[in-house]
């Protein structure tokens, strides 16, 4: 059975401090990783997909990086519209995609 | 325009009844599906549906049922509620090749009274 396991559960920091979360996971046969972001009352956004080790994608503030059993998601200099929850999710043979229970980010001004 | 679409976004409703909620996309994707948010935010999925093939999560109860009236459209049916339903359901839609790069709705609250 796939598992992913994000840490941590909740991250405080000041704008400007930056910092990384952690997606931990098992899979069998990784096809993809995928980062999403998910603001309150609304549904996840689609981030990132990374597809194997050593792999590394960027957007703005953000860069996603991928080894064989953990991804992070690295933040630059956060600023206060990147508090959200950002969610990892693995897609393995089987095809549906995992998700972690999220890491909820909340930047301070 | 919203690419994903959900209705109702908030349903309240007293055990045993049954409810339907309702999903459209306008993005030509050629698969949809319904995921269940519990209290903890995990995000579980409970349906994948393209016009070929309904795969279905073997712990999802069979009181839960997908009907797809065209590609566009995915709503789920929910009999005899139970308390243990409320959560938030997600619809998602993707393209065949990019299975992973979900697009959802904003999500239906439901609560089971």
């Amino acid at each position: 059975e796939d598992q992913v396991t994000q840490s941590p559960e909740a991250l405080r920091l000041q704008e400007g401090e930056s910092s990384s979360l952690n997606c931990s996971y098992t899979v069998s046969g990784l096809r993809g990783l995928f980062w999403y972001r998910q603001d309150p009352g609304k549904g996840p956004e689609f981030l990132f997909t990374l597809y194997s080790a050593g792999e590394e994608k960027e957007k703005e503030r953000l860069k996603a990086t991928l080894t064989k059993k953990e991804s992070f998601l690295h933040i630059t200099a956060p600023k206060p519209e990147d508090s959200a929850t950002y969610l990892c999710a693995v897609q393995g043979a089987g095809n549906m995609l995992t998700f972690g229970g999220g890491t909820r980010l909340m930047v301070k001004p | 325009d919203t690419a994903v679409s959900q209705t109702p976004k908030y349903l309240v409703t007293q055990m045993g009844n049954d409810k339907s909620i309702k999903c459209e996309q306008n993005l030509g994707h050629d698969t949809m599906y319904w995921y269940k948010q519990d209290s903890k935010k995990f995000l579980k999925i409970m349906f994948s549906y393209n016009n070929k093939e309904l795969i279905i999560n073997e712990t999802v109860p069979n009181r839960f049922s997908p009907k797809s009236p065209d590609k566009a459209h995915l709503n789920l049916h929910i009999n005899s509620l139970e308390l243990g339903d409320s959560a938030v359901y997600f619809c998602a839609s993707s393209a065949r090749r990019r299975a992973g790069e979900l697009f959802f709705g904003e999500g239906s609250r439901l609560t089971v009274l």
